[in-house]
């Protein structure tokens, strides 16, 4: 069966320090894969989304970047983090029937300080 | 602009039945999706509507009007572990995801 990991689950951090957060899906191959962010009482907010290995796409510009270094591999960075960054981001892969249902990780609370 | 809105809040006692309701307007529609999540946790699946008509699943369940742009989560016999966030998402022309702001349920005694 099909795994989804993300980790780290909590994180504080400084303002202008760098982030890396990783996702990593088992049990499937060529997955679709997302980054979202979820602020305090508002939807989830699509960051990134990959299709395959080193293809990215971007759906709002900010400090924030994302890489597929691997086919089973999502990773979400930041050189200098901003207060605005904190919140609560969601690794998820797209199932494998058309109907687009998401599989999400664990989360990663992210606190900018 | 693509826009899905759902109440914030909802009170609801246990063992009663609620309703959240979803209206949304989206730039396409290729079905609408419900996610349970519990406070500090990922939204799990719980509903998928692509056609009109109430869905069943147990407890649960969910109903489509598309020519109304609106649904409906359906939760019967409620229980103190179904206090949680609900989350509407539509997916678009695109076949991507647009999500409500969700719903917060308490479930009082």
């Amino acid at each position: 069966s099909q795994t989804i990991h993300q980790w780290p689950a909590t994180l504080v951090q400084p303002v202008g320090s760098p982030l890396s957060l990783e996702c990593t899906v088992e049990g499937t191959s060529n997955p679709n894969l997302y980054w979202y962010r979820q602020a305090a009482g508002r939807g989830l907010q699509l960051l990134f989304y990959s299709v395959g290995i080193g293809q990215i796409s971007s759906e709002v510009p900010q400090n924030l970047s994302a890489s597929r270094p691997q086919d089973r591999q999502f990773i979400l960075s930041s050189k200098k983090l901003l207060l605005s960054d904190s919140g609560f981001y969601l690794c998820a892969w797209k199932g494998p029937l058309n109907t687009g249902e998401l599989f999400f990780g664990e989360g990663s609370r992210l606190t900018v300080l | 602009g693509q826009n899905i809105d759902q109440p914030t809040e909802m009170t609801a006692t246990e063992g009663a039945i609620v309703q959240i309701n979803c209206t949304y307007q989206t730039s396409g529609f290729n079905g609408l999706f419900w996610y349970q999540q519990h406070a500090g946790e990922a939204p799990t699946f719980l509903s998928y509507n692509v056609l009109d008509g109430l869905e069943e699943k147990g407890r649960f369940s969910s109903f489509l009007s598309r020519s109304k742009g609106y649904s409906y989560l359906l939760l019967k016999e409620l229980q103190m572990k179904d206090s949680a966030s609900y989350l509407c998402a539509v997916l678009d022309s695109n076949y991507q995801l647009i999500w409500g702001a969700g719903t917060k349920l308490i479930i009082k005694p």
